[in-house]
């Protein structure tokens, strides 16, 4: 069965710095891979996907990830933090079929002044 | 992009009562819909997989008898949490699939409280 870790529950960045959050997939085929933004009490903003291609794909508000097979892994990045960047983030991959999302526990980004 | 909404966005009800929340898909049609159940500073868990004209397809472990899901047109489902206890409360987000592009669109959440 597929699954998504993130193993940071909590970071915390200085607004203006850059930003890395992990994501780690197990899946036994090729991977459709998404992060997703919630701020308190809203729905699931997409950021970015990867279905296939470049293995860089750039996303809304600045964000980027890398999709590295060897690693097992969608890292998202963004080179200098806003203070309105601080939400939670899910990284979530979907079967084949386009169907059902496994999301990870999501890492929560706190940014300080 | 595409848009979902929720309604209601937040709903207070009492124990033994029944609560509808309605997910739409306003500017596409969606044959399929999600229903997810967040609970605090947790990640989103798939309850069910809601199909229109036919019935749900529900995760292990959640009890279809008490979430009762209806799909019965292309922009519309429906969860309802029948005879709600406190241990129901929570926060429910629904999605749509948007087959040409193969992603879901999530709609802003509905937060149930049972008294």
């Amino acid at each position: 069965a597929q699954s998504v870790t993130q193993p940071d529950i909590h970071i915390t960045v200085s607004e203006g710095a850059s930003l890395e959050l992990r994501c780690n997939y197990s899946y036994g085929a090729t991977p459709y891979l998404f992060w997703y933004v919630q701020s308190p009490g809203q729905g699931l903003q997409l950021l970015l996907k990867y279905f296939s291609g470049d293995t860089l794909v750039q996303g809304i508000k600045g964000f980027e990830a890398e999709f590295k097979r060897s690693q097992s892994s969608f890292n998202l990045r963004k080179p200098s933090v806003h203070w309105s960047d601080a939400a939670e983030y899910f990284c979530a991959v979907v079967n084949s079929g386009y169907s059902t999302l496994t999301f990870g526990k999501g890492t929560m980004l706190l940014v300080s002044p | 992009g595409a848009v979902v909404s929720q309604h209601p966005s937040r709903v207070i009800c009492k124990s033994g009562t029944s609560v509808k929340i309605e997910c739409r898909s306003l500017d596409f049609q969606a044959t399929t819909m999600f229903w997810y159940r967040q609970f605090p500073k947790q990640s989103l868990m798939l309850m069910a997989t809601s199909n229109e004209g036919s019935k749900a397809t529900y995760e292990q472990g959640v009890e279809k008898d008490k979430f009762l899901i209806n799909h019965a047109s292309l922009t519309l489902s429906t969860l309802t949490v029948t005879s709600a206890h406190p241990e129901d409360s929570s926060f429910y987000i629904c999605s749509a699939l948007q087959r040409t592009s193969g992603e879901q669109y999530f709609g802003p959440g509905t937060r149930l409280t049972v008294t």
